[in-house]
């Protein structure tokens, strides 16, 4: 069972370099997250779907942007990166109403 | 002020001891509580999801919710040191409004 696939799992970025961090998901949920985690912050969300063709802003959306592709799949974009945006991303998704989520495994973004 | 609020610990019990980890949150609107457990360089992993007050066994674990006081705990019993990790508390609201927000975690360590 694939549940909830993150790529890349590991990316190395010089500042200013654009990059797009996938999800797809197999669970046909309709709710989407992108969170970033940082030591001593622990997650913090930057940008969320609650359903297909719909996104919105979470507590750190700055220096990021969002495409809901489709129902499987939401891409999380830093158009040009930051040392800031050093972080560990996750992806996650649940079906709407009070569902848990699933998180991916992880993906480790390092900005030079 | 954070969304949703945790004591970032360590929180150190010996083995067989009870283990209470705390969490508060703000959002009136939150309806659906959750308790993560992560392990170092892991994705979070539900241990509990909490929607009433009162309490929810599963287990050695059990969930206590208050709304009133929007309050939520999680008791782990006979602690074990595979229960070693970060405890991540979530609180999410439901229908059009999907957001999900995390408080910053509990580290609990138990001693052999």
């Amino acid at each position: 069972n694939a549940g909830v696939t993150q790529t890349p799992k590991f990316q190395v970025l010089k500042t200013g370099q654009s990059m797009t961090l996938q999800c797809a998901q197999d669970m046909n949920h309709n709710s989407m997250y992108w969170y970033r985690q940082d030591p001593g912050m622990g997650l913090r969300l930057i940008y969320y779907s609650a359903s297909e063709g719909t996104t919105d802003k979470g507590e750190v959306p700055n220096g990021y942007n969002v495409s809901r592709l489709n129902k499987r799949e939401f891409s999380l974009r830093l158009e040009s990166a930051a040392p800031s945006q050093t972080s560990v991303y996750f992806c996650a998704s649940r079906e709407q109403g009070e569902q848990p989520q699933h998180f991916g495994d992880g993906t480790r973004l390092s900005i030079l | 002020q954070k969304e949703v609020e945790q004591n970032s610990g360590p929180l150190s019990v010996p083995e067989g001891a009870i283990a209470s980890l705390n969490c508060t949150y703000s959002d009136r609107g939150s309806q659906s509580f959750f308790w993560y457990r992560q392990y170092s360089g892991k994705s979070p992993e539900l241990i509990m999801s909490i929607y009433s007050n009162g309490d929810k066994e599963d287990g050695r674990f059990t969930a206590q919710l208050n709304k009133a006081s929007q309050y939520v705990s999680l008791l782990i019993r006979d602690s074990q040191p595979s229960d070693s990790a970060t405890y991540l508390c979530a609180a999410g609201r439901s229908g059009g409004y999907q957001k999900v927000t995390f408080g910053t975690g509990t580290k609990l360590q138990v001693i052999p």
